[in-house]
């Protein structure tokens, strides 16, 4: 069965720390591995996914095969990072939707 | 240029009412799903339509719920006999061809149903 965990419902930090925002995933086959990210009063959007291997706003993940984790980084936190993440998985097979973790919601603390 | 849209925002029914979701997608996405966004459970699946293809209705939760896509566009997702653990944001989402990884889904702004 396809599932993806992220153990922190909530994160605190301050302005200017390191950010690591937890995400396990279970699945059998190679699965492709995305953040989104919905800020206050928006829509749910695409912050990065693992292929492309991008940078956006400064967050980086790496897929780790071995651990089966997909943790979203970034060195320095902003107070316009304060927002829900979501870690999502899909099978990749083409025909299957995607996989949402419960979230996180960040906040970052001035 | 529009993005996914729903209607209505926001609806506020009694338990055992009918109610109707429309969504609207991005002209020219072949691919649309809808997904429930509850508190504590994230988002949860619900439907899936390609193009002309049988809809994936894997993630329903009952045979109270049912959504059809007409035209290959607009979308309506419809529950029965609504009760009050419906209560819920649902979200639609398109995107162009399907679930390749290459693809990205677009996210509506969700309809917030209230059930009494």
């Amino acid at each position: 069965a396809q599932r993806v965990t992220q153990p922190e419902k909530l994160l605190s930090v301050f302005k200017g720390a390191p950010v690591e925002l937890k995400c396990n995933y279970s699945y059998s086959g190679s699965p492709e591995l995305f953040w989104y990210v919905q800020y206050s009063r928006q829509r749910l959007q695409l912050l990065l996914r693992h292929i492309s291997r991008e940078s956006i706003k400064g967050f980086t993940a790496d897929l780790n095969k071995g651990e089966t984790s997909f943790h979203l980084k970034k060195p320095f936190a902003q107070e316009e990072d304060s927002a829900m993440y979501y870690c999502a998985l899909s099978g990749g097979s083409g025909n299957t939707p995607l996989v949402f973790g419960k979230g996180t919601r960040l906040s970052v603390i001035a | 240029g529009a993005g996914v849209s729903q209607s209505p925002s926001n609806k506020v029914t009694e338990k055992g009412k009918d109610v109707e979701l429309r969504c609207d997608p991005i002209s020219g996405h072949t691919a649309l799903y809808w997904y429930r966004q509850s508190l504590g459970q994230g988002l949860e699946f619900l439907i899936y339509f390609q193009g002309n293809s049988a809809p994936d209705k894997s993630g329903l939760p009952s045979d109270r719920f049912s959504a059809e896509r007409t035209g290959g566009s607009v979308s309506t997702l419809t529950i029965q006999r609504t009760q009050q653990e419906d209560s819920a944001v649902y979200l639609c989402a398109s995107s162009r061809t399907g679930t390749s990884v290459y693809n990205e889904q677009f996210f509506g702004p969700g309809t917030r149903l209230t059930v009494l």
